[in-house]
């Protein structure tokens, strides 16, 4: 089955730092999606990203499905961005698989 | 609006309960999916609904039995649970199998004691 990587696994930033994280995988994918896991456990929706690039205010996201990586950059951070990133893709409709994540910590 | 509502939010059961996790969503999403998140891991996927009918089971155990009444609910019925089995279960629904956009909701935090 397709494989999904994030890199880095770790990431402490001062409020106002910018950073990117990226996505690998192993197979083209139909499916790409980024989300931000708060610390009570809800998955919030950033990006349905399966090519090309979008941007929601601070955050932006790009897709290069020919070359199998999605990036998620976010600009001047905040304290409310801490938490876990995932990453998720699917080849086939429904089985979206997850990436292992990347946990970010914001400190003011 | 893009909601999709679980209940309870938290569950402590005894190996010997019985109890079932409720989703639900208004959004008119025929693809309803249940996922399970042990701690510090990525969401697993367990079982898909499309139009009401399962259309994949991850290979999990008997003691979890989904039920999909109507489009917009979608049950998990927990029995005789071992103690692993506490996890996250998150609920997600999509437009449909072939609108792959999933929206998730808030989960609840079970504990098996």
């Amino acid at each position: 089955g397709i494989q999904v990587e994030q890199s880095p696994p770790d990431l402490i930033l001062q409020e106002g730092a910018n950073s990117t994280l990226r996505c690998n995988f192993s197979d083209s994918v139909n499916n790409l999606q980024w989300f931000h896991q708060n610390p009570w456990g809800q998955l919030i929706n950033l990006f349905y990203i399966p090519s090309g690039t979008k941007q929601n205010g601070r955050l932006s996201a790009t897709t290069v499905a020919t070359e199998r990586y999605s990036l998620l950059y976010i600009s001047s951070s905040q304290t409310t961005d801490s938490g876990v990133y995932f990453c998720a893709a699917c080849i086939f409709a429904d089985k979206l698989i997850f990436g292992t994540g990347t946990r970010l910590q914001v400190f003011p | 609006d893009t909601e999709v509502t679980q209940t309870p939010k938290h569950l402590v059961m005894g190996m010997t309960n019985k109890k079932s996790l409720k989703c639900e969503q208004h959004m008119g999403h025929r693809a309803m999916y249940w996922y399970k998140q042990k701690a510090k891991k990525p969401p697993e996927l367990m079982f898909v609904y499309s139009y009401e009918k399962l259309s994949i089971n991850e290979s999990v155990p008997s003691r979890f039995s989904p039920e999909c009444p109507n489009s917009s609910l979608l049950n998990l019925h927990l029995h005789a649970l071992q103690p692993e089995d506490s996890a996250l279960y998150l609920c997600a629904s999509s437009l449909s199998r072939e609108s792959y956009e999933q929206y998730f909701g808030p989960g609840t935090r079970l504990t098996v004691t």
